[in-house]
């Protein structure tokens, strides 16, 4: 079975600071997706970024990005220029090629501050 | 890009009676959807895998006769709590597997009195 380790429960940053959200997994598949999403405060779950595992090359999506590390089963995100409106809980997933059910994390809550 | 409606986005009942969220799919069809139930600062718990057409699969844990799943159409999941009591109390959110990744309703939190 596959897990997702997110070893930070909470953290902040001051705005227009840059933040590293770690993520672990644990699999013995070789083709998977993964997942950075965010829930703020209105419990909206909204999709951050994707990387396929299959990709060597790191996803962004503007100032999101990954450090996928594919040996180490590790799959950062750093958000650059934190916004205030960051603040949220970010949730890291794991989602087998062929399946279709995705593994959270636990979750780490950021506070962005002013 | 792709929408999920989920309704209704809160709702007070009375201890022993049923509440209806549904989940739709609006610009794309969802053959699968997932219902999910969420505690306060807390990561998001897999109830349930809808299934259009044929019976939902539960996770272990979940009991099925009290969180009826149904899923008529390509674009409609249902939950159903049945015989609601406050230890059900908490936040159900659904969501379906679109051509990116998955995409998340806004959520139902639910009180029972």
């Amino acid at each position: 079975a596959q897990t997702v380790t997110q070893s930070q429960p909470e953290m902040s940053v001051q705005e227009a600071e840059t933040v590293t959200l770690s993520c672990t997994y644990d699999t013995s598949e070789n083709n998977y997706y993964l997942f950075w999403y965010k829930q703020p405060p209105s419990r909206q779950m909204i999709l951050v970024i994707r990387q396929e595992a299959y990709k060597q090359q790191n996803a962004t999506e503007n100032r999101f990005s990954v450090n996928f590390q594919k040996a180490a089963k590790s799959f950062s995100l750093k958000i650059s220029d934190s916004q205030l409106g960051d603040t949220a809980m970010y949730f890291c997933a794991f989602m087998k090629l062929s399946g279709n059910k995705l593994v959270f994390g636990a979750g780490t809550i950021l506070r962005v501050k002013s | 890009g792709a929408v999920v409606s989920q309704h209704p986005s809160w709702v007070i009942c009375k201890s022993g009676t049923s509440v209806k969220i549904e989940c739709r799919s609006l610009d794309f069809q969802a053959t699968t959807m997932f219902w999910y139930r969420q505690f306060p600062k807390q990561s998001l718990m897999l109830m349930a895998t809808s299934n259009e057409g044929s019976k939902a699969t539960y996770e272990q844990g979940v009991e099925k006769d009290k969180f009826l799943i149904n899923h008529a159409s390509l674009t409609l999941s249902t939950l159903t709590v049945t015989s609601a009591h406050p230890e059900d109390s908490s936040f159900y959110i659904c969501s379906a597997r679109d051509s990116y990744g998955y995409t998340f309703g806004s959520g139902t939190r639910l009180t029972v009195v």
